[in-house]
């Protein structure tokens, strides 16, 4: 697999479930990133990890919860969640050489994910 | 905080033509950076076009360029030869001074006529 993966692609999960969305990069980066996607709203950062480090929570409810166990892999895990949630969900990584300032941002497929 | 607007939902150009999709972005800051990110209907998003605010020159990657003006807080992209791969939705992003954070406008999306 090359370039930043997704899993699973589609989600359908109940409000009282508990499951997890998976992010794999490939590339060597440092930094990896959450963001949602709803419907005529612009994206919107979740999280922020530089070097497995969470450097950014963007007021995220906590039934969102983010895991960085290596810079290679990064989890979101979700529980009792909203309908509102449904959105898509995608991750991204970017090399943080430096200040990570610059840096394009590549991103996976996405996680298509509805909440009922 | 720093906000970006995209105000054209939609926009529509014949194969082969030109179009300029606009942005506008507020801030206070004097170094910063201008991404322009495309997302084609398999949602993969993909890097257009960057530009560093400092740099007076605007960015050129083959048939994609700006117009930065940084005084009027201006980004907009023009797409030259459009062809049918490039129907997308086409996204403005601003990155400050501190930290990798991108912010997003809604995003434009692009059609383009045979």
């Amino acid at each position: 697999e090359t370039g930043v993966t997704q899993t699973p692609r589609h989600l359908v999960m109940g409000m009282t479930n508990k499951k997890s969305l998976k992010c794999e990069q490939h590339l060597g980066h440092n930094a990896m990133y959450w963001y949602k996607q709803s419907a005529k709203k612009p994206l919107e950062l979740m999280f922020v990890y530089n070097f497995k480090e969470q450097t950014e929570n963007n007021s995220v409810p906590s039934r969102f919860s983010p895991e960085c166990p290596n810079s290679s892999h990064l989890f979101l895990h979700l529980h009792t969640l909203q309908p509102e949630d449904s959105a898509l969900y995608l991750c991204a990584s970017s090399p943080r050489r430096t200040s990570g300032r610059g840096e394009t941002q590549y991103f996976g497929p996405g996680t298509r994910l509805l909440v009922l | 905080a720093q906000t970006v607007t995209q105000s054209q939902p939609e926009m529509s150009v014949q194969e082969a033509e030109t179009v300029t999709l606009s942005c506008t972005y507020d801030t206070s800051e004097s170094d910063y950076y201008l991404f322009w990110y495309k997302q084609p209907p398999s949602r993969q998003m993909i890097l257009v076009i960057r530009q560093e605010a400092y740099k007076q020159q605007n960015a050129t990657e083959n048939r994609f360029s700006v117009n930065f003006q940084k005084a009027a807080k201006s980004f907009s992209l023009k797409i030259s030869d459009s062809q049918l791969g490039d129907a997308a939705m086409y996204f403005c992003a601003y990155q400050g001074e501190y930290g990798n954070k991108l912010v997003f406008g809604a995003g434009t999306i692009l059609r383009v006529k045979s």
